[in-house]
């Protein structure tokens, strides 16, 4: 049972370098969402996509891109990375019906260090 | 004022010990609640569902009160297994569907032989 797979797991960047996170489910989830965390802040949701081909942003969108071109995957993209894009970037996605239940599925995640 | 807040604690308990944590809301139309788990370098995972009639699961129950905007989850018969993050979780819902879930920040917990 893979569930939410993302990669890469870890990643270092320099200031101004560029990269992808790439997560693809295997539950044929609607809704998928790219959240980060950082210490003190919780989880906060940057952009989130209800089906394919769909993209919104959330709470933090601000240096980030996305795109779902196909169902079962949603990339996140970092043009210009920035000392503080550093944290843990979950991917995390849901079925439609689960608004009641609230139940995300999340992936390991995704360590990212900008120097 | 954040959204979700609890106090990050820790709480370092004994083995066998009953804990609560607490949680406030101030989003009054949120939708549902829940109770997320998190060990240490993981990801969340959904522990319960908040309701207002309460609810249990096992050792743990977990409790809404809509008019005070206020949640919370005990915990009965401390195991060390227990030990982990606890983020109170709120579902405001998005725009044409889907979960928008804001988190608190987490009570760490740690229990000790």
């Amino acid at each position: 049972n893979a569930g939410v797979t993302q990669t890469p797991k870890f990643r270092v960047l320099k200031t101004g370098q560029s990269m992808t996170l790439l997560c693809a489910q295997d539950m044929n989830h609607e809704y998928m969402y790219w959240y980060r965390q950082d210490p003190g802040m919780g989880l906060r949701l940057i952009h989130y996509s209800v089906g394919e081909g769909t993209t919104a942003k959330g709470e933090v969108p601000d240096g980030y891109n996305v795109s779902r071109l196909k169902k079962q995957n949603f990339l996140l993209g970092l043009e210009s990375a920035a000392p503080s894009q550093t944290s843990v970037y979950f991917c995390a996605s849901s079925y439609r019906t689960s608004l009641l239940t609230g139940e995300l599925f999340f992936g390991e995640g995704s360590r990212l260090t900008v120097l | 004022r954040k959204e979700v807040e609890q106090d990050p604690g820790p709480f370092n308990v004994p083995e066998g010990a009953t804990v609560a944590f607490n949680c406030t809301y101030s989003n009054s139309a949120s939708q549902s609640f829940f109770w997320y788990r998190q060990d240490c370098r993981k990801e969340p995972k959904l522990l319960m569902s908040v309701y207002s009639s309460g609810n249990e699961d096992g050792r743990f129950t977990a409790q809404l009160n809509r008019a005070s905007q206020y949640i919370s989850l005990l915990i009965r018969d401390s195991k060390l297994s227990d030990s982990a993050t606890y983020l109170c979780v709120v579902n405001e819902g998005l725009t044409g569907g889907g979960n928008k879930l804001t988190f608190g920040t987490g009570t760490q917990l740690k229990v000790e032989l």
